[in-house]
């Protein structure tokens, strides 16, 4: 099976943009789950979505969300991107809600 | 809610030498637990997991974890490293309801 998939893998944006990731599962995997890396914070937990739900939700502001499609896939969204934003955005996918695996990610870069 | 603590940020290790990176975690419920890696500009690899069963687990690249109920506890260990196991290297735990939440990390460095 293809792993899970992240596009673009990298991202240049100006503060006060807004930027879509995008994130493919693994076949027959219906709960997807974003998470922000940075060397200061290390991984944080964005938030969950299964079957087109959100699930879970970590502790970030609503600049952040997501949503799901009916194929699986996510998409993330950040509006008026702000210098701290700037992160590795790894997104996971799990089949039985106790393992997730874990695309390449998306570096995102505000300036 | 769960946490997890990796009491080593670095470890540096001559090659062929044994290693052990240390993980505890404090949960009030069952908890599954997992090791992955990553290596620079890359995203995490699952390296082992303990589900249920048999409390000791192994990778296929010689690691292996036990865990340990009464000491909370899941340490890596592997008998003889290799320069490419140089990495980073993340506890995490998770509940019934996919809630993981990761340690800070271990940076293994291999030194020849």
């Amino acid at each position: 099976k293809a792993g899970v998939t992240q596009t673009p893998r990298y991202l240049i944006k100006t503060r006060g943009q807004q930027v879509t990731l995008s994130c493919s599962p693994i076949s027959g995997h219906r709960s997807v789950s974003w998470y922000q890396q940075t060397p200061g914070q290390g991984l944080q937990f964005l938030f969950e979505y299964f079957s087109e739900t959100q699930r879970n939700k970590g502790n970030f502001p609503g600049r952040f969300s997501g949503r799901q499609f009916s194929n699986s896939r996510s998409e993330m969204n950040v509006s008026t991107l702000e210098l701290g934003d700037s992160a590795l955005y790894l997104c996971a996918s799990s089949f039985d809600r106790y393992t997730q695996y874990f695309g390449p990610g998306t570096r995102l870069t505000v300036l | 809610a769960q946490s997890v603590t990796q009491l080593d940020s670095q470890v540096p290790v001559f090659e062929e030498a044994p290693v052990e990176l240390r993980c505890n975690y404090s949960s009030s419920v069952s908890v599954y637990l997992f090791w992955y890696v990553q290596y620079p500009n890359q995203g995490l690899q699952l390296l082992l997991k303990y589900l249920s069963g048999s409390t000791l687990v192994e990778s296929i690249n010689g690691f292996e974890a036990e865990f340990n109920k009464s000491q909370t506890s899941f340490h890596l260990r592997k008998p003889s490293v290799h320069i490419s196991d140089t990495a980073e290297y993340f506890c995490a735990v998770s509940d019934n309801n996919n809630d993981m939440r990761f340690g800070a990390g271990t940076r293994l460095t291999v030194k020849p």
